[in-house]
């Protein structure tokens, strides 16, 4: 079993439709990244979470502790959303190493 | 320069070559790191160095090398390539190596082992 697990592999919807991504993971956490790779391969980091939620623009990420789970919410999906969305942890016994889920790919049709 | 940046962005190599994948930022970052990245498996961390004159091993080491003579080169070396080493490979730093600091990516390298 991976220590870091995204749901769905591969998500399709419609432009405008509210977009969920999962990640549950099974070690302890310090902080959790939501990390966007983009079709041409590009890594841009979204966000760094270690409790609650954070907004920005159209993304939406929550995190709970205790369930060790976390969340990725796009509003208003548009097709330029359409990417790979990854989930990575900083476990609580390691100064450097993240633990890397294996993506979602989002694909947001007209 | 702005950011990070890694040359080649491709190259297409004969087993048993030895290559150095070249990355420089100019963000001052004490960290950085060296990942591949293959299909279904996710990003994996190859080498990391916490500051300038220091490295050290990732999840993935075997076949690789790396150094870090200055803040801003981290260049990757495969003394002997193999075709298992076919892959994208990320180089990513951050302004410390300690707890949730944000890694920033550069755009990748795209090798193949033929």
């Amino acid at each position: 079993k991976n220590e870091v697990e995204q749901s769905p592999q591969n998500l399709t919807a419609q432009e405008g439709e509210f977009i969920t991504i999962n990640c549950s993971y099974s070690v302890g956490i310090s902080a959790l990244h939501w990390l966007q790779q983009h079709p041409g391969g590009g890594i841009v980091s979204l966000f760094m979470l270690s409790s609650g939620k954070k907004k920005h623009g159209r993304l939406i990420a929550t995190i709970n502790i205790q369930e060790k789970h976390s969340s990725l919410h796009i509003t208003a999906s548009h097709p330029r959303d359409s990417a790979v969305y990854i989930c990575a942890v900083h476990p609580a016994d390691s100064n450097y190493q993240l633990i890397w889920g294996a993506g979602t790919k989002l694909i947001i049709k007209p | 320069i702005a950011g990070i940046t890694q040359a080649p962005t491709s190259q297409i190599l004969a087993a048993g070559r030895r290559m150095t994948l070249r990355c420089t930022q100019d963000m001052r970052h004490n960290a950085m790191y060296w990942y591949r990245q293959d299909l279904g498996l996710g990003l994996r961390l190859i080498h990391y160095s916490n500051t300038a004159g220091t490295t050290g091993k990732g999840e993935v080491p075997d076949g690789y090398s790396v150094s870090r003579a200055n803040t801003d080169d981290f260049p990757l070396t495969l003394a002997s390539a193999v075709p298992s080493q076919t892959s994208v490979y990320f180089c990513a730093s951050s302004n410390q190596a300690g707890v949730g600091d944000t890694q920033y990516f550069g755009p990748g390298t795209r090798l193949t082992v033929l």
